[in-house]
């Protein structure tokens, strides 16, 4: 079975860079989520997109933005790199109330590293 | 607000034995969903289990299992049999049945002992 998709799986940046984080996906999932996980830590959520539209928005800073198209893949900008944007960012996709519940399938990761 | 607590930072367990993994959590939400995810070394997350508010069953995934006590808000996942390749970071996670984002907790590192 299709699962979600991310690219790159490994990007390395130097400070104040900007990176694009790519996700695609799993076929016929209308929702795209986008976590961050710092090292040690849990996944900390940072926006949703539900049918092209931000349906959700966590802790994500203002130095990144992030779109869903019309493709519903979904891309995660992130301008002027810090150190502390070193992590491992997960897509998630889900399909709006299918199955009755909200399963939430996670990509394999974006790790990235700011030096 | 949502809040997701896992009080094990790590746990050993002999193979083939049994291991409990405990999550509690904190919401307001009238209907939510608690999920159970496994990220071994490589990162992936890898979804385990799933448990609905209002199931009045315990879900069960092959040796996974999550005993749901909804009184106390706790759901913590039984794997059986444990298996060298269950080795890994779980994470538990709740989330509202109409979707947005997860709560996820600070998870609980399973080392099993051969």
């Amino acid at each position: 079975a299709a699962g979600v998709i991310q690219s790159p799986r490994h990007l390395i940046k130097e400070k104040r860079e900007t990176a694009t984080l790519k996700c695609y996906p799993i076929p016929r999932h209308d929702t795209v989520y986008w976590y961050q996980q710092g090292p040690g830590q849990d996944p900390q959520f940072l926006i949703s997109f539900y049918e092209k539209m931000q349906s959700d928005k966590g802790s994500i800073p203002d130095r990144f933005s992030a779109q869903q198209f019309s493709d519903y893949h979904s891309e995660l900008n992130m301008s002027s790199l810090e150190l502390g944007d070193s992590a491992l960012y997960f897509c998630a996709s889900s399909k709006y109330g299918g199955n009755g519940y909200n399963e939430q399938f996670f990509g394999p990761g974006t790790r990235l590293t700011v030096l | 607000a949502q809040k997701i607590t896992q009080t094990q930072p790590g746990m050993f367990v002999q193979e083939k034995e049994a291991v409990t993994l405990d999550c509690t959590y904190d919401t307001s939400d009238p209907s939510y969903g608690l999920f159970w995810y496994k990220q071994p070394s490589s990162g992936e997350m890898i979804f385990l289990i799933y448990q609905g508010s209002y199931d009045q069953q315990n879900a069960t995934e092959g040796r996974y299992s999550l005993n749901f006590q909804k009184a106390r808000k706790s759901a913590n996942l039984v794997i059986s049999a444990s298996q060298l390749g269950d080795s890994a970071m779980y994470f538990c996670a709740m989330g509202p049945d109409t979707g947005n984002q997860f709560y996820f907790g600070t998870g609980t590192s399973l080392t099993v002992i051969p």
